[in-house]
Formats: structure tokens, C-alpha cells, sequence
């Protein structure tokens, strides 16, 4: 089956630096892949849409300066936590979907961050 | 706004027992998704229900979609401590650029040997 991987799985920073994770679609190029966040034993929370060629789509409330996306080829999507401080501390999950029209979503296994 | 309302949010069942977990939503959706996460990965797709009235089977998992395709539910027979985990729903609105999945707020299950 289609694999996305995401990196690194886990990321220890110290406040005010950057962070950068990586989603890449392995064997299908995704022409969208989507940015989630998750606190411990809650629900997946959608950050931004990220439309390969075109700006990413963020949701209310998050802050497009704060979580950079680039979406610069149909394999790989990058999200970039911006002077992290304690409170960006979370579960950042990445998917994609193919473009072949069969809207089946893949996930990646995450990215733990903390920030110290 | 909440899209979907997964209920209960917490359930600590012994094993051999049963539950049902409920999704349910105002807004109608394309298709639900059920997924299982466990803690430091990502959520594995369990199952996709698309027609109202869909009812799928896996192993001891039977998937239910609602008739105005705007609820559905999960039921687990006989639970096992494998089966512990989070279950989250999903619905699907739109497609292409417009493609979006929206998650209720899960469903953590505990089953106690």
C-alpha cells in the first residue's frame, strides 16, 4: 500500500528555535497533503491544506507565520514550527492524498516535538 | 463548531465485553471514516462507509452509516486488550483542492484482560 513517511518521529528543541518536519509520499505523488496537530488522548486537529505549487490553506486560529508549509514538489511537504516556545509542544501528523482521484487518505506516524 | 460528535470519549471495559461507539453530525457527508491510533503513531484506516444504511464487518468490528449518511457507529463484540486504542472518526466533504477530512474527537478504549 501507499506509504507516507514523516521525520523526524521525535524532536527535542529549546525555546525560540526552529523546527523542521518533513512529510514525503513515498510511492504516489500527493497533490495535497494535510498538517494536523494532536495533544495527548484527543483528536486530530487540522493546522493547513498544502497544495503542491500553491500557498498552503490554514485554518482558523493557526498562524501561518508561526508554522511555515511548503509544499515545493508532489512528494514532499515540509512544516516549520517558528521560534518554538513550551506550548508548540505536541503530536504534529502529516497525510497525503494521491492524485489519481481516489481521495483515500495516508498518514504519516508523526512527529512528536517538544520543546524545552 | 464540532463537526461530529463522537461519544463516549473515555470507556475502560473488561475484556469479553461489548461497546458501541457513536458518531454522529449534523452535516451529511461523502463517506466516514473509522481509524485506530495507538500513542506515538499515526491513525491506521480501519474502514470506509459511503452509502446510507452501509453496514461492514471486520473480524469483530461491524461498522454502521447512517441512512441520511449524516451518523454512524462502531460496535466491538467479545473486546480484547488488543483492542485497546483510539477510534477516531471521520467524514469526507469535497474533493480535489477542496478535499477535506474532518475528525470527530475520538474515542479512547481501554479493555482490561
Amino acid at each position: 500500500g501507499a506509504v507516507v513517511s514523516q521525520h523526524p518521529s521525535r524532536v527535542i528543541c529549546k525555546s525560540g528555535t526552529s523546527v523542521k518536519i518533513e512529510c514525503r509520499s513515498l510511492d504516489f505523488q500527493a497533490t495535497t497533503m494535510f498538517w494536523y496537530r494532536q495533544f495527548p488522548k484527543q483528536s486530530l486537529m487540522l493546522m493547513a491544506t498544502s497544495n503542491e505549487g500553491s500557498k498552503a490553506t490554514y485554518e482558523q486560529g493557526v498562524e501561518k507565520d508561526k508554522f511555515l508549509i511548503n509544499h515545493a514538489s508532489l512528494t514532499l511537504s515540509t512544516l516549520t514550527v517558528t521560534s518554538a516556545h513550551p506550548e508548540d509542544s505536541s503530536f504534529y501528523i502529516c497525510s497525503a492524498v494521491p492524485g489519481t482521484g481516489d481521495e483515500k487518505l495516508f498518514f504519516g506516524s508523526g512527529t512528536q516535538l517538544s520543546v524545552l | 463548531t464540532q463537526l461530529l460528535e463522537q461519544s463516549p470519549q473515555f470507556l475502560s471495559i473488561q475484556e469479553g465485553e461489548n461497546l458501541t461507539v457513536y458518531c454522529n453530525s449534523s452535516s451529511v457527508f461523502s463517506s466516514l471514516q473509522w481509524y485506530r491510533q495507538e500513542p506515538g503513531e499515526g491513525p491506521v484506516l480501519l474502514v470506509t462507509v459511503v452509502t446510507g444504511g452501509e453496514v461492514k464487518k471486520l473480524k469483530r468490528l461491524t461498522f454502521q452509516f447512517g441512512d441520511a449518511r449524516k451518523d454512524s457507529s462502531l460496535h466491538i463484540t467479545a473486546a480484547q486488550p488488543g483492542d485497546t486504542g483510539l477510534y477516531l472518526c471521520a467524514g469526507e466533504r469535497g474533493g480535489g483542492s477542496n478535499y477535506k477530512l474532518t475528525f470527530g474527537k475520538g474515542t479512547l478504549l481501554t479493555v482490561n484482560p
